[in-house]
C-alpha cells in the first residue's frame, strides 16, 4: 500500500522565520509528488515535482525533491500570517488516472 | 466562477438517513474525482471517474456508497444509511487527462451525522 508521510505535523513560528516541511514516501510506481496548501476550504496547487523537474519555486515557497532518498522539502521564507494553513504533500504513484495518496498535513501557524 | 463547484456545502442529518451531494467540475475536465477528509487527517481518495465511467473504486467505499456522473459532467455521491463514522468533509477534484497532473479542489461537503 502506497504511504506518504509528512513530518512535523504542526509548527508553530513568527512572522518573518523560514520554515522546513517534509515529506517522505513509499509507493510503487512513482509518477509525481505534489504540494496543496489548504486554508478552511479547497486545498490549492502550490507544485508538482517529477523525475523531470526535481525543483521548483514560486516567490517565497520552493520545493525540492529527492528521489534517492524518497522525499521532499517545502520551503517558505519570510513568513506571513497568510502563510498559516495546512500544507499537503502528495504522491501520484503509477497509472494515468492521476489517483493522488495524501499525507497527513503540516499544520503551519506563522504568529505576527 | 468556473472552478470546481460543490452543494450542499454543509449537510446536518440524522443517522441512517440518506443523503447525496453533487459536485460540477471544471467544465472541460474529463476526470473527477471523490476524495473524504477527516479532521488530522489528509485527503483520502473514494472513486474516480473518467467522462461517464467510474473507473476505480476504494476499498473505503462500502456498498452503502454509489457515486454516479451520469452524463460526464456533473457528479453525485449518495451515502445510504449514514453512521457517525461518515461525518467528513466530502471533496470533489477534477483535471483533465493529458494536462499536468493537477487535481483542481472544490471547496467540500461537511458531513455531520448525529
Amino acid at each position: 500500500e502506497d504511504k506518504v508521510v509528512q513530518s512535523p505535523l504542526s509548527l508553530v513560528v513568527h512572522e518573518g522565520d523560514t520554515v522546513t516541511l517534509n515529506c517522505s514516501y513509499e509507493v510503487t510506481n512513482f509518477r509525481s509528488l505534489l504540494w496543496y496548501k489548504q486554508e478552511k476550504k479547497a486545498p490549492t496547487f502550490l507544485f508538482m515535482l517529477t523525475s523531470s523537474g526535481i525543483e521548483k519555486k514560486s516567490g517565497r515557497l520552493s520545493s525540492i525533491l529527492d528521489k534517492k532518498e524518497l522525499s521532499s522539502i517545502l520551503n517558505i521564507t519570510a513568513t506571513q500570517t497568510g502563510d498559516s494553513a495546512i500544507y499537503l504533500c502528495a504522491v501520484n504513484s503509477g497509472g494515468s488516472n492521476y489517483k493522488l495518496t495524501f499525507g497527513k498535513g503540516t499544520l503551519l501557524t506563522v504568529n505576527p | 466562477d468556473t472552478g470546481v463547484s460543490q452543494n450542499p456545502r454543509h449537510k446536518i442529518t440524522k443517522r441512517g438517513q440518506n443523503v447525496t451531494f453533487r459536485c460540477d467540475p471544471i467544465s472541460e475536465h474529463n476526470r473527477l474525482y471523490w476524495y473524504r477528509q477527516t479532521l488530522g487527517q489528509g485527503p483520502e481518495f473514494l472513486t474516480y471517474f473518467q467522462n461517464e465511467a467510474q473507473l476505480e473504486k476504494s476499498r473505503l467505499l462500502s456498498d452503502r456508497f454509489s457515486a454516479e456522473r451520469p452524463k460526464g459532467s456533473f457528479s453525485t455521491l449518495e451515502i445510504q444509511r449514514t453512521e457517525q463514522g461518515d461525518s467528513a468533509m466530502y471533496l470533489c477534484a477534477s483535471s483533465l487527462s493529458g494536462g499536468s497532473g493537477e487535481l483542481f479542489f472544490g471547496e467540500g461537503s461537511r458531513l455531520t451525522v448525529l
